[in-house]
């Protein structure tokens, strides 16, 4: 199956300070997401983005498809931004839209 | 924020005894999913379901079944629970297969002791 892989795997950041996390994935992709578990567990929706650039506020994504990778950036850190973010994709070859998650980036942004 | 709600939301089950998660969506979404969630593992495609009625295994379907009865339930039980099924339980509804962003439930945590 599809292999994902993110990095860096922990990130400790000051209050402030700007980021990029990185999402390899090995094969041809209908669908990739970057979700934010929150310290509560609870898995939010940031980005749906099987390729190109968007942006929601502080937050903004690059899928390069033709190069299998995507970038989440983090500009203007908050304490509220702590959490795992994970990125997730449904490989062409799945017929039933299985999303393959990678292991995520730990974010600790401190005061 | 996709409606989708999870029950229970916490529960702790002794070992050997049946239990059922329920999923409850209102966005009338086609395709709904359970996940589980471990440290070590990520997130995990147990059971899928692309209509009602339709459903089919995922990845780690073992000691798990499924029941679609209404586009909005999607019924997750553990037959006899063990131990190794403690885990985070997180539902999904995707409007299309594949192409479309999943959303996910809160979650339920169970504990097997």
């Amino acid at each position: 199956g599809i292999q994902v892989e993110q990095s860096p795997p922990d990130l400790i950041l000051q209050e402030g300070a700007n980021s990029t996390l990185r999402c390899n994935f090995s094969d041809s992709v209908n669908n990739l997401q970057w979700f934010h578990q929150n310290p509560w567990g609870q898995l939010i929706n940031l980005f749906y983005i099987p390729s190109g650039t968007k942006q929601n506020g502080r937050l903004s994504a690059t899928t390069v498809a033709t190069e299998r990778y995507s970038l989440l950036y983090i500009s203007s850190s908050q304490t509220t931004d702590s959490g795992v973010y994970f990125c997730a994709v449904v490989g062409t070859t799945d017929s039933w839209g299985k999303l393959q998650f990678g292991a995520g980036t730990q974010v600790v942004v401190t005061p | 924020d996709a409606g989708i709600t999870q029950s229970p939301r916490h529960k702790v089950t002794e070992t050997g005894t049946p239990v059922t998660l329920r999923c409850h969506q209102t966005e009338n979404h086609r395709y709904m999913y359970w996940y589980r969630q471990d440290p070590g593992h990520g997130l995990r495609l147990i059971h899928y379901s692309y209509g009602v009625k339709d459903t089919d295994k995922g990845e780690v379907s073992d000691g798990y079944s499924v029941s679609r009865s209404k586009t909005e339930d999607f019924l997750l039980t553990l037959e006899s629970a063990t131990s190794s099924q403690t885990s985070v339980y997180f539902c999904a509804i995707s409007e299309a297969t594949g192409k479309e962003t999943q959303y996910f439930g809160p979650g339920t945590r169970l504990l097997v002791l």
